[in-house]
């Protein structure tokens, strides 16, 4: 049982809006904690997609955005393109837990 | 360019002990917070322990907690994770992090795993 709450699949037509939802609680997301993305394509190392809860680093297409807001986060991807189908996963600190970083359990996108 | 390269993986029987070790380049490796996240076949991903910057401080997940140690070697731009008393439980590819620039807990750069696999 994951810390943060993700979806385990979601699903979208190529050119389409997809989002994908990460729930927390008051001693994480709701306490103030950045939330971060990261994504991990098929067979390969994950990937961070935004940080402090909407920022893109460099070279992440702006089709990529994600908002925050009380105890959850959202991560949206429009126009949707085939190389997006992957996990993606949230990540936040939990301030009751004595190892705090914490993940969501990861959203399996596929490009129909 | 910045990198991290885990090794140090490999096939080791319960109860066992194996050191992983990352090396890191292309950043200045003593300014910041490393990680250690794994992920076990087919599921998401687990953090594992983190060392801050100067080595003072360390943070454990409870399911690693006293049999996992892990350190870091300023002066080789390396940060290792020693393992023991080893589990099936504990076969996943573990991944090196580097932590953000600007300080949240968090990981900005990871290497491409290397895979530790607990069986007898």
């Amino acid at each position: 049982q994951s810390v943060l709450t993700q979806p385990p699949s979601v699903s979208g037509a190529p050119g389409q809006r997809v989002t994908i939802s990460c729930t927390g609680s008051s001693s994480n997301i709701g306490a103030g904690f950045d939330v971060h993305w990261y994504q991990q394509l098929p067979k390969t190392a994950p990937k961070l997609l935004i940080y402090g809860n909407s920022n893109r680093p460099s070279g992440v297409p702006d089709r990529f955005s994600a908002s925050k807001s009380g105890t959850s986060a959202s991560l949206a991807i429009t126009g949707l393109q085939a190389e997006d189908e992957a996990d993606y996963y949230c990540q936040s600190y939990d301030s009751s837990l004595s190892g705090p970083w914490v993940f969501g359990g990861g959203t399996k996108l596929t490009v129909l | 360019e910045l990198q991290v390269l885990e090794s140090g993986g490999g096939l080791v029987q319960p109860g066992g002990s194996l050191r992983l070790s990352c090396a890191a380049s292309g950043f200045t490796f003593s300014s910041y917070a490393m990680s250690w996240v794994r992920q076990a076949p087919g599921k998401g991903l687990e953090w594992v322990s983190s060392i801050s910057a100067s080595g003072g401080s360390t943070y454990y997940a409870d399911s690693v907690k006293g049999r996992y140690t892990i350190s870091r070697d300023n002066s080789k731009n390396t940060l290792y994770l020693q393992m023991n008393s080893l589990t099936a439980a504990d076969t996943a590819v573990y991944y090196c992090a580097k932590g953000f620039d600007y300080g949240a807990p968090g990981f900005d750069s990871w290497g491409q795993g290397t895979l530790v696999t607990v069986s007898s």
